[in-house]
Order: C-alpha cells, then sequence, then structure tokens
C-alpha cells in the first residue's frame, strides 16, 4: 500500500485480556515508531525500531507492553493483562532512513478497555 | 532532551495569514526543529522541518531566529480545513528515539 497502514482500527477488550496491535509500514521504509495518544494530548513514545533491531524502549509503561518486528517490515505491539488506564489510540509511523527525515503515520488502533 | 512549549489554542478567520511560535529554549546543536499537523481521528502529518533561518514549502513557512531558541511556523491564507492540532517538534538525526517527541501542541481553530 501507498501509506501506513494499521489494524485492526478499533478495538474493544476486557480488562485483563491481550491483545496485538498491527502496524505495516511503508515498504522499505528502516524505521519504526510506535506511539500512545490520549484523548486531548499529543502522542507519547513508546518504542523505535530500526529494521528489525529495537534500539529504544523507553517509553513502555510497564512489562506489560511488548513490541516486536521480527523481519524488519511489519510490527506488533502486544500489551498484556489490559488495564482501563491502557485505553487510548496506539500510532505507527516509519521514515525511509534513520536520519531524522519525515515519519508517516498511519491512522492509529484506538483501544478502548472496558 | 529539547522541550518545546507552544501556545495550545488560537484563532483565525478564513484568509488570514497563521503565525504559531513554538520556544525550545535548550535546543543542541544537532537538533532539526519539525512541525507536524493533526486532524482528528488521523496520525500527525510532517509539515516542515529546518535547522536554520527560513524553509518554505508548498503548504508553510519556517522562521528561525539566528539562536534557534525558537521557531514560527507560517501558514499562508488559512482555510476551515487547516483547523487542527501543530506540533513542534525537536531532535537530533543522531538521538532517534529522542526525534520524535511530540508535547501537546496547539489546537488552531479557523473560523469562516
Amino acid at each position: 500500500g501507498a501509506g501506513v497502514s494499521q489494524s485492526p482500527r478499533y478495538k474493544v477488550a476486557k480488562r485483563g485480556q491481550d491483545v496485538a496491535l498491527r502496524c505495516d509500514p511503508i515498504s522499505g521504509h528502516v524505521s519504526l515508531f510506535w506511539y500512545q495518544q490520549a484523548l486531548g494530548q499529543g502522542p507519547e513514545f513508546l518504542t523505535y525500531f530500526q529494521n528489525e533491531a529495537q534500539l529504544d524502549k523507553s517509553g513502555l509503561p510497564s512489562d506489560r507492553f511488548f513490541a516486536e518486528r521480527p523481519e524488519g517490515s511489519v510490527s506488533t505491539l502486544k500489551i498484556q493483562r489490559t488495564q482501563q488506564e491502557d485505553s487510548a489510540v496506539y500510532l505507527c509511523a516509519s521514515t525511509l532512513s534513520d536520519r531524522g527525515d519525515e515519519a508517516f503515520f498511519g491512522q492509529g488502533t484506538r483501544l478502548t478497555v472496558v | 532532551l529539547a522541550k518545546t512549549t507552544q501556545p495550545i489554542s488560537m484563532d483565525s478567520y478564513e484568509g488570514q495569514e497563521v503565525n504559531i511560535t513554538c520556544s525550545h529554549n535548550n535546543i543542541a546543536t544537532n537538533d532539526y526543529i519539525t512541525w507536524y499537523q493533526q486532524f482528528p481521528s488521523q496520525g500527525p502529518r510532517f509539515i516542515i522541518q529546518g535547522y536554520k533561518t527560513k524553509v518554505t514549502n508548498e503548504v508553510a513557512s519556517l522562521f528561525i531566529p539566528a539562536d534557534r531558541k525558537s521557531s514560527t511556523l507560517s501558514l499562508p491564507r488559512v482555510s476551515l480545513s487547516d483547523t487542527a492540532v501543530y506540533y513542534c517538534l525537536v531532535g537530533a538525526t543522531d538521538n532517534y528515539g529522542q526525534n520524535f517527541v511530540f508535547g501537546p501542541g496547539t489546537r488552531l481553530s479557523v473560523l469562516p
């Protein structure tokens, strides 16, 4: 596809359930980012991949959050034992290189934990 | 990590020029300044990036004074469709995880 694709667009999970959010970056893009955006707030950095290597995971809020990009393309953000405070939009972005160029964002996955 | 400060909100009218200023007093030598735009229910979209002086593209201009402690995004002749949140980011290309740290942004409302 032409842009960054995220699925599902919407996810409702019961508290305690595990969820997996998928990101398909633009083909050939080296860098991939995950963000969490609460209502009315700016996106908060979660983690960064350069190809398959996770170079920065300092933004992951707890050990319930796990991200992977095993083949350097598609990435999955997994949240275990979801809590109500995990309710947010999860955004994925990719960039062509690792040199601070323009980031392309997906439309996000809106997670609601009930 | 350079922290940015922007106005929380601004109002404008169609056809006016809008200038949004961002303060980044502790910007580092290698840091670039990047602006993104976000509409409701969409991911942010790149607008413009610069290091110093002035950068212009088909959408906006970015003015950066010599001390680089602030920057101004200028949107010429705004329309209703420019109503969005605008984010100013600073970060170095060699400090990648920190390069995309968003603040709360400026909520621009364009009125008819």
